[in-house]
Parts: structure tokens; sequence; C-alpha cells
């Protein structure tokens, strides 16, 4: 069964320094992968996904990810964290087994800039 | 334009009791899913309904049913609650076709405590 992990329950950076929050996937065919946020007493926004093509997706709010299919990875990155990044990150991919768009997120890493 | 709307944003229910959580979904969307996040844990698929059918289904009790209504709006209805049940519940909707096939536009979410 597709899976994905998100090893670091939470991320501390300094604000401007860059950031990286981390992401695994088990999937037996091609993923298609998502990183979604979360800001306090909302629900998840979009900020990007990978389906094919160019490894390098580029999201909203200046975030990246980078697809690494040799080591089954889907790593959040921004050059220059901002403190307003403060919010809760989940990683995502779709369900191969159904003909929707169900989703399988991970367990979410809470990533804090301080200023 | 109006995103994803869910009401009520907060109720308190009683062990035994049933509920009916509520969903408008983006314009333009004609699918609607529905997930369970407990704190401190990532969002669980419970169902996915499009042309007022439940698609696929989660990993979840007969107590939890839906319901799509012809504009698309759609009812989550949990009966004979648990305090296991006390978790924010997110609709999330989406269009099967184009660029944003793939990407769930979420609403703020429905917290339910079950005491």
């Amino acid at each position: 069964a597709q899976s994905v992990a998100q090893p670091e329950d939470q991320v501390n950076v300094a604000e401007g320094n860059p950031l990286t929050v981390k992401c695994t996937y088990s999937v037996s065919g091609n993923p298609y992968l998502f990183w979604y946020v979360q800001y306090p007493n909302r629900g998840l926004q979009f900020l990007l996904k990978y389906i094919t093509g160019d490894n390098l997706v580029k999201g909203s709010y200046g975030f990246e990810a980078e697809f690494n299919k040799s080591q089954t990875s889907f790593h959040l990155k921004k050059p220059s964290a901002l403190v307003s990044d403060s919010a809760l990150y989940f990683c995502a991919v779709r369900d191969e087994s159904g003909a929707t768009n169900k989703l399988i997120f991970g367990t979410g890493t809470l990533l804090a800039v301080q200023p | 334009d109006a995103g994803v709307t869910q009401s009520p944003t907060h109720l308190i229910k009683t062990r035994g009791q049933q509920v009916t959580l509520r969903c408008s979904p983006k314009s333009g969307h004609d699918t609607v899913s529905w997930y369970q996040q407990a704190l401190g844990q990532g969002p669980q698929f419970i169902f996915q309904y499009y042309e007022e059918e439940e698609r696929q289904r989660g990993n979840f009790p007969d107590r939890f049913s839906g319901h799509q209504f012809p504009n698309y709006s759609s009812e989550l209805n949990v009966n004979a609650l648990l305090l296991g049940d006390s978790a924010l519940y997110l609709c999330a909707s989406s269009h099967p076709g184009g660029s944003g096939a793939n990407v769930l536009t979420f609403g703020a979410g429905s917290r339910l405590t079950v005491l």
C-alpha cells in the first residue's frame, strides 16, 4: 500500500535562512505527490504538486519541491524563510487503488521560523 | 469567488448522539471528499462523492455516511458517536478535468468534540 512519511515532527529555522521539510514516499507505480500547508484553525492550502516532468516543482509563496525517484523523496524547500511561513506542513500521495483523487497524508511537520 | 464552506465550525455532542456536517464546494467543482483529522495527525480519507454517488470509501465504519445533493453540496452524518470521533472534519472539493484535476480545495473544517 502506498504511504508517505515525514520523519521530522518539527523543523526550526531562523528567518532568512533556507528551509527544508522532508518527505519520503512508497508507491508501486508513478507517484502523484503534493504538499499542503495548514495554518491554525484553518483548512489545508495547496502549495504544489508533482505529476510528471521536471523534478523541481515550483509552487505558491516561494516554495519549491524536488522529486527524487532514486531516493523516493519529495522534500519541500524555500531559499529564505519568513516568520509567516510558520505552520503545519503535510506531504501527500494520491491513492493508486481507486479511480478517485483520494490523498494519503503524512503525519505533518510543524515549521517554526524564529525572527 | 467563495471557496469551500463548511458548517457548523464547532460543535459539541455527547456519546451516542448523531451529528450532521455540511459542505458547499468551490464554485465549478462537482466532486466532494470528506477527511477526518484527529489531533496531531494527518487527514484520513472518509469517502468521496461524485454525481450524487459514493465513489470510494476509506476505512471507516458504517456509522459514517454521506450524501451529495444535485447542487453538489454534501453532508456527512455520524451516528452513535464515540469519544474517538472527536476530530476536525474537513471537506474538500475538486473538478475531475483540466490542470486542477488532482488538486483538492479544502474548507476550514468542522471541529467536533464528543463528551
